[in-house]
């Protein structure tokens, strides 16, 4: 199994300033043959299911506010927040798809300081 | 927008089988080359990916629940359900159904997700 790892486990930022989060799979999960890295970011708020931000690494999916950004490949990735917001607090998963069964990280919890 | 919805015993006992289905609306359950998911969620922990059911039936499985898990279509009322035996107390959790984002193979990140369903195993 590929193992996802994060960093940190939780991190508090003050109101309109960045938060990073990042993620490392045990492997690499990027796919020569169509250049593209099967990483995956969600956002999950208490008593809500999970919420698709980022895949493919880097794309946004549709109706993500774009201060969320998603960089990084092979085994090395980041979620940059910028200009967090009230409504970004939320723990925030890595997901890999490259190979089965996935696999997420343990989720960095973020929280306004 | 294809929706869906987790259903089910909130509570089960020990060494029973847990059985829950997801209902799916706003589009079809046979759509060509759908992936169909289940994933749980340990209270106050992490995600767990249990496996996933195609249009087709074509299942793959999680190794840590294969020889406990059973994932099946309903294709007439638009549903596929999950049935893991002989569970105990450390298969208690939310439970997540999910479509695979992209209809052209199952390596897809997971959207939508339905609400989850809390299970409990307790005598």
């Amino acid at each position: 199994d590929i193992v996802m790892t994060q960093s940190p486990d939780s991190l508090a930022v003050p109101l309109g300033e960045r938060a990073i989060i990042n993620c490392k799979s045990s492997q690499s999960v990027f796919y020569s043959s169509n250049d593209k890295d099967y990483l995956a970011w969600y956002q999950q708020k208490p008593g809500q299911p999970p919420k698709l931000l980022i895949y493919w690494a880097s794309t946004r999916e549709s109706g993500v506010p774009d201060r969320f950004t998603g960089s990084g490949s092979g085994t090395d990735f980041t979620l940059t927040i910028n200009y967090l917001q009230p409504e970004d607090v939320a723990v925030y998963y890595c997901h890999q798809y490259y190979s089965f069964p996935f696999t997420f990280g343990p989720g960095t919890t973020v929280d306004i300081k | 927008q294809v929706q869906l919805q987790e259903s089910g015993p909130g509570l089960v006992k020990p060494f029973q089988t847990l059985s829950l289905t997801c209902t799916v609306s706003g589009g079809s359950i046979s759509s060509d080359d759908s992936y169909w998911n289940w994933i749980r969620q340990a209270p106050g922990r992490g995600l767990e990916w249990i496996g996933y059911i195609s249009n087709s039936g074509k299942t793959y499985y999680n190794p840590s629940l294969e020889s406990r898990l059973s994932i099946s279509l309903l294709t007439s009322e638009n549903k596929f359900s999950l049935n893991l035996k002989y569970v105990t107390v450390t298969d208690t959790a939310v439970y997540y159904c999910a479509r695979g984002a992209h209809n052209t193979s199952p390596y897809n990140p997971l959207n939508p997700w339905g609400q989850g369903t809390l299970v409990t195993v307790s005598s």
